[in-house]
């Protein structure tokens, strides 16, 4: 089946620094990725979007990488704010699908 | 748009109850989808639909759990009898395409 797993269930950083977080997945035949953004007693918030056709895309702040050889996604995010702070999934959806498995999730932590 | 909508957004409930958590998805969207979400598993797809027929159930935990959608503009998940193991937050989602946008969530307490 598919799985979608994250390197590092935590992270903190300063604000004003640069943030990345990493996630990998093991289905070769995912073709749509998605970066969600939780806080605290919300759903999860649409971050970012890539499709496996691209290996960058980037958003106000936020740039999502893909690397299909290695299955791997990250996040990064520029110039980290106290608002930034959440917990971050990232979800793959199959070919041909329309369901989203999710990773399990990283909590980031801005320090101001 | 007022987006996906969750009622109620906490509910509290004896083991052995019936607990309905309702869904209204965003208008025009095709396609509706319930997740649970718990420390031990993380977001959890439980089903989904596609223009009101449900398409995959293969999440749903067992019989006690049952999911109906009689419109597109409205649907529910039901777990009857409750138990406390079923406490978690459940989110519905609903997309069109390429977007996927959840709801708030109901956070379920079975004691």
């Amino acid at each position: 089946g598919e799985s979608v797993g994250l390197h590092l269930p935590t992270l903190s950083v300063q604000e004003g620094d640069n943030s990345i977080i990493n996630c990998a997945y093991s289905n070769s035949a995912s073709d749509y990725f998605i970066w969600y953004k939780q806080e605290s007693g919300k759903g999860p918030q649409f971050i970012i979007d890539i499709r496996s056709n691209m290996d960058k895309r980037q958003g106000q702040r936020v740039t999502v990488l893909l690397n299909k050889t290695v299955k791997h996604l990250s996040l990064q995010i520029a110039a980290t704010q106290p608002g930034d702070s959440a917990v971050y999934f990232c979800a793959e959806r199959g070919t041909g699908a329309n369901n989203l498995f999710f990773g399990t999730g990283t909590r980031l932590t801005v320090i101001p | 748009d007022a987006g996906v909508i969750q009622s109620p957004r906490h509910e509290v409930t004896e083991m052995g109850q019936e607990v309905t958590l309702r869904c209204k998805p965003i208008s025009g969207h095709d396609y509706l989808f319930w997740y649970r979400q718990t420390m031990m598993r993380g977001l959890e797809l439980l089903i989904y639909f596609n223009n009101n027929v449900p398409i995959d159930d293969s999440g749903m935990p067992e019989d006690r759990f049952s999911a109906k959608m009689p419109n597109a503009s409205f649907s529910t998940l039901k777990i009857q009898p409750s138990e406390p193991r079923d406490s978690a937050v459940y989110f519905c989602a609903s997309s069109w395409g390429n977007g996927y946008t959840f709801g708030s969530g109901t956070r379920l307490t079975v004691v």
